[in-house]
């Protein structure tokens, strides 16, 4: 079956510019989960969905990151007024039960 | 103290030996262990999850887990060159009974097969 889709799958914006990045998870899923890997952060957990609404924001970075989900499905990331130090890979995952399964990442490179 | 530790490596083995993945964690609220393959460029794939004490197998893989120790492991069986990649350790809190909430992961041990 289809598994989790990610786009853009590569972005280049210029500092201060906003972006939107988007999170198709595998259908059925109930649980969406946004992470960012970077060099020298690894793998980092920024926020999780659980339907519509998001118990846990605990990642965000700061107030310039949003992320919202509709429909329980589709989720959007957003950051504004992007910084050189936003580049990184923007990782969705989503789950059933026990295994987060993740997308193939968009990778956001701010100039 | 970071919360998931794992020795970056990296580790080099010959086709057809056994591969051993280490992984330490700090928080004894995790309840859940996760082991991700990432190759170069591509995303996290998994490989298993444990959350019982013990070993759990799955075909070439076998987990292991102690919570006493807090200690997880992977052990790779006939390796190959295909299992050379990043192998990512993760822990999950028991999050209010549920099997959802954030992975914490490690960062990552480089794993090479050479034929």
């Amino acid at each position: 079956g289809a598994g989790v889709s990610q786009s853009p799958s590569n972005k280049v914006t210029e500092k201060g510019k906003d972006v939107e990045l988007r999170c198709d998870p595998i259908s059925g899923h109930t649980a969406l989960y946004w992470y960012r890997q970077s060099l020298g952060q690894g793998l980092e957990f920024l926020i999780y969905f659980q339907g519509n609404s998001a118990p846990d924001k605990s990642g965000l970075p700061s107030d310039r990151f949003s992320a919202e989900r509709t429909g329980g499905s589709v989720s959007t990331l957003t950051i504004q007024r992007t910084q050189q130090e936003d580049s990184a890979v923007y990782l969705c995952a989503s789950s059933f039960r026990q295994g987060q399964y993740f997308g193939p990442g968009t990778r956001l490179l701010v100039l | 103290q970071k919360e998931v530790e794992q020795n970056s490596g990296p580790l080099s083995v010959p086709e057809g030996a056994i591969a051993s993945l280490n992984c330490t964690y700090s928080d004894r609220g995790s309840q859940s262990f996760f082991w991700y393959r990432q190759y170069s460029g591509k995303s996290p794939e998994l490989i298993m999850f444990i959350y019982s004490n013990g070993d759990k197998e799955d075909g070439r893989f076998t987990a292991q887990l102690n919570k006493a120790s807090q200690y997880v492991s992977l052990l790779i069986r006939d390796s190959q060159p295909s299992d050379s990649a990043t192998y990512l350790c993760a822990s999950r809190a028991n999050a209010g009974g549920t099997s959802y909430g954030k992975l914490t992961f490690g960062q990552g041990t480089i794993l090479t097969v050479h034929p």
